[in-house]
């Protein structure tokens, strides 16, 4: 079956401007989770959805950063008025739900802010 | 402040020998590990996993070890392939949440 999908999968923009992100999840899949990789750096949580709520946003860097989910399916993380320090790989991962611990990652946007 | 901790930031290990990866935790209500392993330009993928109550788990190459006293898990690869060359981040969730929080990784490299 069909994996998490990331759109676009590069993303060049300039400072000030906003970017939307997009996650289709796997099907049938509940819980879905936002993460970034700096260059050089780990995986940053930034938020989880269990549905379409989201109960743990504590990651988001900022208020400039937001994230929706709706229909229990696609997600999309928006980023305002981006700066240079937003430029990362944005990665989204999906797993069953509670109770599940393994996830399915997609392949991630590059986001790149000059 | 880190919560998983991985010292190593990358490994070179001859092709036949074993890799062995290592990862510490601070937070004792961790219940559940997990290693993930990731190509560039690739999402992470699931690896392998281990639950508190077991201190051993084996699926083929991949072998996890838990060490609940010490807060500290090893992956072990044995025999290492160059196709294991890659990131490998070791990451834990606790028992009342999904959150799963991730180390910084390791870098594998596998030397034919």
């Amino acid at each position: 079956g069909a994996g998490v999908s990331q759109s676009p999968s590069n993303k060049v923009t300039e400072k000030g401007k906003d970017v939307e992100l997009r996650c289709d999840p796997i099907s049938g899949h509940t819980a879905l989770y936002w993460y970034r990789q700096s260059l050089g750096q780990g995986l940053e949580f930034l938020i989880y959805f269990q549905g379409n709520s989201a109960p743990d946003k504590s990651g988001l860097p900022s208020d400039r950063f937001s994230a929706e989910r709706t229909g229990g399916s696609v997600s999309t993380l928006t980023i305002q008025r981006t700066q240079q320090e937003d430029s990362a790989v944005y990665l989204c991962a999906s797993s069953i739900g509670r109770g599940s611990y393994e996830q399915y990652f997609g392949p991630g946007t590059r986001l790149t802010v000059t | 402040d880190q919560q998983v901790k991985q010292n190593s930031p990358s490994l070179s290990v001859q092709e036949g020998r074993i890799s062995i990866l290592n990862c510490d935790y601070t937070n004792s209500m961790f219940d559940y590990f997990l290693w993930y392993k990731k190509y560039p330009a690739e999402g992470p993928t699931f690896l392998i996993s281990i639950s508190s109550i077991k201190d051993k788990n084996e699926d083929g190459r991949f072998t996890v070890f838990l060490n609940k006293s010490a807060k500290h898990l090893s992956l072990h690869i044995v025999p290492s392939q160059p196709g294991d060359s890659a990131v490998y981040f070791c990451a834990a969730r606790g028992t009342s949440y999904d959150k799963v929080i991730f180390g910084p990784g390791t870098s594998l490299s596998v030397i034919p």
